[in-house]
């Protein structure tokens, strides 16, 4: 158990629809990050936040945002879903900014019909 | 686009022999780091690497960082059944550290026959 907890565990919905996943960091980690783990492939790198402010971005769509709130907790907003956002999204902590040793939580599946 | 490329994709072999993998790239890394995903879970850190040359264990798990800076494989020693899973090398580009960008390899697939 890495210390990491994100819900829902599974995610199943339909085309157009909006869906939030939520993340609760380590306990005294102040970073969050966000990576989309589709079939078979490797991790990409959403978008990270550092102490409620976002720090680096990756390869995140416009129909995508996140925030972190005050305490710490994350969440990852997904818009106006297509069947190829159907994947496997996870958060992952770190204590500091920079993000050498992150901590990854057990994911969301997320499955657009 | 793709910045790490990690080989073998997948390995099928003998509990009780060596492994060994490796990721490259064309680019200069600050950092190396490998992780071990298995099926369902998140990603687990196994080792971190920081300096070029760095030569780091953890148990039968080995891992180097190389000397160009543009390389790091990973070794484990007389595999065992649950060193099943996917192992990810993951780093971040030296010319993007103030961008705080994380790279992940594909990945290699090892299956251990018992």
């Amino acid at each position: 158990d890495s210390g990491v907890t994100q819900t829902p565990k599974h995610l199943i919905t339909a085309t157009g629809q909006r869906v939030t996943l939520r993340c609760s960091p380590r306990s005294g980690d102040l970073s969050v990050y966000w990576y989309q783990q589709s079939l078979d492939q490797g991790l990409q790198f959403l978008i990270q936040y550092y102490n409620g402010e976002e720090r680096a971005k990756g390869n995140i769509l416009e129909r995508f945002s996140a925030q972190q709130f005050p305490d710490l907790h994350s969440e990852l907003n997904l818009s106006s879903l297509e069947l190829g956002d159907s994947a496997l999204y996870f958060c992952a902590s770190s204590v500091g900014s920079v993000p050498y040793e992150q901590y990854f939580g057990p994911g969301t599946r997320l499955t657009v019909t | 686009g793709q910045q790490l490329n990690q080989s073998p994709q997948s390995m099928f072999i003998q509990e009780g022999e060596d492994v060994s993998m490796n990721c490259t790239s064309s680019s200069i890394f600050n950092t190396w780091l490998w992780y071990k995903q298995d099926p369902g879970e998140g990603p687990v850190l196994l080792i971190a690497l920081y300096k070029a040359g760095e030569l780091t264990s953890n148990g039968r798990l080995t891992a180097q960082f190389g000397i160009t800076r543009k390389d790091s494989f990973l070794n484990i020693s007389a595999s065992i059944p649950s060193d099943v899973g996917i192992y990810f090398c993951a780093g971040q580009l030296l010319r993007e550290v103030s961008f705080n960008k994380f790279y992940f390899g594909s990945g290699t697939k090892l299956n251990v026959k018992p």
